[in-house]
């Protein structure tokens, strides 16, 4: 089946400290794969996301490298700030996206503290 | 519109009571998905809509689960006879067609008391 693991929270760090969030997955099929963050009281919004192995996806500083040999996109990021305390989910998604075919992970609560 | 609008934010609900949720996507967006999102937990696939087919909806809980997207647009997913277990955030996401990344309303929280 399709299933997405990842790392259980809650994360606690110092602000500018070194962020690593696990996330393995399963899939039938060739999937995307995607980190979505969720802040306090809003949805889920797209972080990264990588189409194909070896693709590495980044932005704010947050980076993720699609790893088929370990079926792994963990999220990494050098120096996190306050404001980046959320809900982080990893998540896979098979083409085409047509019914039910987007997993996701449990979720993994950071809070970054001054 | 810019982004997938969702009202209300929040509901409270009496248990036994009927609730409407509404989800405008985003304009041209065919696709429209709903998920439901229990405390601490990752979105779980609801149903899904092409234009104004329900094309899938495997997973709505029960019967008193209902999704409708008339005009192929707006979408409503209804509960009736709310119970308890029914408590969570009810998200809906749209696509573009030939993609398979989801934009992401900001959800409605629904609590049954």
């Amino acid at each position: 089946g399709n299933s997405v693991t990842q790392m259980e929270g809650p994360v606690t760090l110092s602000e500018e400290a070194f962020l690593t969030i696990n996330c393995t997955y399963t899939a039938t099929g060739y999937p995307s794969l995607f980190w979505y963050v969720q802040y306090p009281g809003e949805g889920l919004q797209l972080l990264l996301k990588a189409t194909k192995a070896d693709d590495k996806g980044s932005n704010k500083g947050f980076e993720a490298t699609y790893r088929k040999e370990t079926t792994s996109f963990h999220l990494e990021k050098g120096s996190v700030q306050v404001s980046d305390s959320a809900v982080y989910f990893c998540a896979l998604s098979l083409f085409p996206l047509t019914g039910n075919q987007f997993y996701f992970g449990t979720g993994t609560s950071l809070t970054v503290i001054p | 519109g810019a982004g997938v609008s969702q009202s209300p934010r929040y509901k409270v609900a009496k248990r036994g009571q009927d609730v409407a949720l509404r989800c405008d996507p985003i304009s041209g967006h065919v696709s429209l998905f709903w998920y439901q999102q229990a405390l601490g937990q990752g979105p779980e696939f609801l149903t899904y809509f092409q234009n104004e087919a329900q094309l899938d909806k495997s997973g709505l809980p029960s019967d008193r689960f209902f999704a409708e997207r008339p005009e192929g647009s707006v979408s409503t997913l209804k509960i009736q006879r709310t119970q308890q277990e029914d408590s969570a955030v009810y998200l809906c996401a749209s696509n573009v067609r030939g993609t398979n990344v989801l934009t992401f309303g900001a959800g409605s929280r629904l609590t049954v008391l």
